[in-house]
């Protein structure tokens, strides 16, 4: 089984600000199939990026998803106050259970 | 479109029995693979279970091995998880989650385990 390690536990960022998450996987992920979640009080996890760097229909450009092998990185840029937010990166390269990271809470400074 | 709707959440007492169902509609159910993950308060996601397309292959996290049971019913387009011997530490919100290596969510339902 896939470990990810997610740092840091939280950071806080002031609006406009650009955010650098980090995902760790304790061996390679096949053909980086790694996504990003963000997650609010209340609602159901949102996915924000796949395969390492893809972006769904519909999430702004100010995410992007980077890296390969064990090291993955997701960029939140000029920080809105809607992404201030719990995200968690999740590896599905290998058979089940897709795991994923401890979580990474943004909080606002 | 796609939509699971999870329900069966409620408060049970310590050593108790819940079954949680999920409702899935706008898609095949028989197509995908299905997952079970919780989020507990003040904790990261958990994964907890998946259960492969016809059923015959399960998994499950240590810490509900012997104690969860996953099911589905394609023909009622439903996933199932029984919970026995409820501790307090499952307390969370249970999602069901579609599984095309990632995820697609329900909303959630609440189990509160306590006395």
């Amino acid at each position: 089984e896939i470990v990810l390690t997610q740092s840091p536990g939280t950071l806080s960022l002031s609006p406009g600000e650009t955010a650098t998450l980090s995902c760790r996987a304790s061996q390679s992920v096949n053909s980086n199939y790694v996504a990003w979640y963000q997650q609010k009080p209340g609602q159901a996890p949102r996915l924000l990026i796949y395969g390492a760097s893809s972006r769904p229909s519909g999430i702004p450009d100010r995410f992007s998803g980077s890296g390969s092998g064990t090291d993955f990185t997701l960029t939140v840029s000029r920080l809105e106050p809607e992404d201030f937010a719990v995200y968690y990166c999740q590896q599905y390269g290998s058979s089940p259970p897709r795991t994923f990271g401890q979580g990474t809470k943004v909080e606002i400074k | 479109e796609v939509q699971l709707v999870e329900s069966g959440g409620g408060l049970v007492q310590p050593g108790g029995s819940l079954r949680l169902s999920c409702a899935a509609s706008g898609f095949t159910l028989s197509s995908f693979e299905m997952d079970w993950v919780r989020l507990a308060p003040g904790k990261g996601l958990e994964w907890v279970s998946y259960i492969s397309r016809g059923g015959s292959t399960i998994y499950y996290a240590d810490s509900v091995k012997g104690r969860f049971t996953i099911s589905r019913d394609n023909a009622k387009n439903s996933m199932y998880l029984q919970m026995n011997s409820l501790r307090a530490e499952d307390t969370a919100i249970y999602y069901c989650a579609r599984d095309r290596g990632v995820f697609d969510w329900g909303q959630g339902t609440l189990v509160t385990v306590s006395s």
